[in-house]
């Protein structure tokens, strides 16, 4: 079956203990990205990958970092979790950049930082 | 960049058809068009998208206008399973820019 899946699912952690959030899709995509949603604000894109090493910012990338070693994975990662980055974060993919094509989003996972 | 903008929350009845309008009138001659609807505790999903002529998937229909100012989108028969939030966007480099959307409730 063709998916985004991410992990964990919810994570519950302290301010400062670096974390990671797994994202994977099955489908060969060249296209990845990260959005967080919170209430009011709906989801901003946080960074974005065309290929595999080349990764870019996208509207709100600050306190975050990705990497994109192979196709199929693209990681986010906090490296001093911070209360304001709790949130719930979907991971995105599609065939390629661009406008023309639909993205496919994971389950979501949801972090709480305290 | 270019805005749409969306009714907060539409009603409908299960096995009628809805109809769901969105402007964007400041839209470029090169812009697409995506619909996507989140259920809750979901993911958002993709339902569809166009540039200029009308599209039809085994999900919705999409109504253009001539002038590309507003669109529609059309489920053909709601379904309680439709209930959800959708958003129309109008995407940025691949970057969904999702607005507060339009709440679908459908009653049985």
């Amino acid at each position: 079956e063709a998916q985004v899946t991410q992990n964990p699912r919810y994570l519950i952690t302290v301010t400062g203990k670096k974390l990671t959030v797994t994202c994977s899709q099955n489908m060969n995509h060249e296209y990845m990205s990260w959005y967080r949603q919170d209430p009011g604000l709906g989801l901003r894109q946080i960074y974005y990958s065309m290929n595999v090493e080349v990764t870019d910012k996208g509207d709100v990338p600050e306190g975050y970092k990705v990497s994109r070693k192979e196709k199929r994975n693209f990681p986010l990662i906090l490296e001093s979790p911070s209360p304001n980055q709790t949130s719930l974060y979907f991971c995105a993919s599609s065939p390629l950049a661009g406008d023309t094509y639909e993205q496919y989003f994971g389950p979501g996972t949801r972090l709480t930082v305290t | 960049d270019a805005k749409t903008t969306q009714p907060n929350s539409m009603e409908s009845n299960e096995e009628e058809p809805v109809h769901l309008p969105c402007n964007h009138s400041t839209i470029s001659g090169t812009d697409y068009i995506h619909w996507y609807r989140q259920l809750p505790s979901q993911g958002p999903e993709y339902v569809i998208h166009g540039l200029t002529s009308n599209v039809n998937n085994r999900m919705a229909s999409l109504a253009i206008a001539e002038d590309r100012k507003s669109s529609t989108l059309i489920l053909h028969r709601a379904t309680l399973r439709d209930a959800a939030v959708y958003y129309c966007i109008l995407p940025r480099l691949g970057n969904l820019i999702f607005g507060k959307g339009t709440k679908l409730s459908v009653k049985p």
